[in-house]
């Protein structure tokens, strides 16, 4: 089975300032036809999960351009480059060849 | 607009059985496969399993297999998720969720219906 872990579990942060969370697969995402198969959903209180990234690096449609998504293989990374108050809420990782969700982030303002 | 609406919340017993759903529209229903995701009281997100509305082609996880039932209603573009026998473990918030791609697309969800809480309780 494929193990997702996340780092840090909770991340205080500061607007204004960058944000990085980890995302960790236990086997490699990275398909032979070059996609990495890796989403990030941010869950906002009280709100139905949303997708903020897809295939590792793509942005969905209405996202900020202040989220970004990179990595390969085993090791991957959320980046908000500014975080907002509305960016507050749990992120999660999650790899769809065997539907494994990581742990979770939960962001908060400082 | 594209959206899933889920059926409402649910104050079950333990050994009732259940029902609920989640109606898609504004799409191609049978041309996008339906997951549904549970989410217990305080903690993350689980995957129980998805399903093909076009053929009814169901897959799980092996958390769920057994314990519930994944079905789909083309007539009326409803995915249901059911229980024959409730648990008090079973207390949960429930989405269905789509991809944004069709015909085998199993990732990047981006249609998500607005959840249906289930208390089971004596």
């Amino acid at each position: 089975d494929i193990v997702m872990t996340q780092s840090p579990l909770s991340l205080p942060v500061t607007p204004g300032e960058p944000a990085s969370i980890s995302c960790r697969s236990s086997q490699s995402l990275l398909d032979s036809n070059g996609y990495n198969y890796l989403d990030w959903y941010l869950q906002k209180p009280g709100q139905s999960p949303q997708l903020l990234i897809y295939l590792g690096s793509n942005r969905a449609s209405g996202v900020p351009d202040r989220f970004s998504g990179s990595g390969s293989g085993t090791d991957f990374t959320l980046k908000i480059s500014r975080v907002e108050a509305e960016d507050v809420g749990v992120y999660y990782c999650m790899q769809p060849q065997q539907f494994t969700f990581g742990p979770g982030t939960k962001v908060d303002i400082k | 607009e594209v959206q899933l609406v889920q059926s409402g919340a649910e104050m079950k017993k333990p050994g009732e059985s259940l029902k609920i759903s989640c109606k898609g529209s504004g799409y191609s229903f049978t041309s996008y496969w339906i997951a549904w995701v549970r989410q217990m009281p305080g903690k993350g997100l689980e995957w129980m399993g998805i399903i093909n509305p076009s053929d009814s082609d169901t897959r799980y996880s092996p958390s769920f297999q057994g314990q519930v039932t994944i079905s789909a209603e083309k007539s009326i573009t409803t995915t249901h998720l059911q229980w024959s026998s409730l648990k008090a473990s079973d207390t949960a918030m429930y989405y269905c969720a789509r991809p944004r791609g069709g015909a085998s697309s199993w990732y990047a969800f981006n249609i998500w219906g607005q959840g249906t809480m289930v208390t089971v309780s004596s």
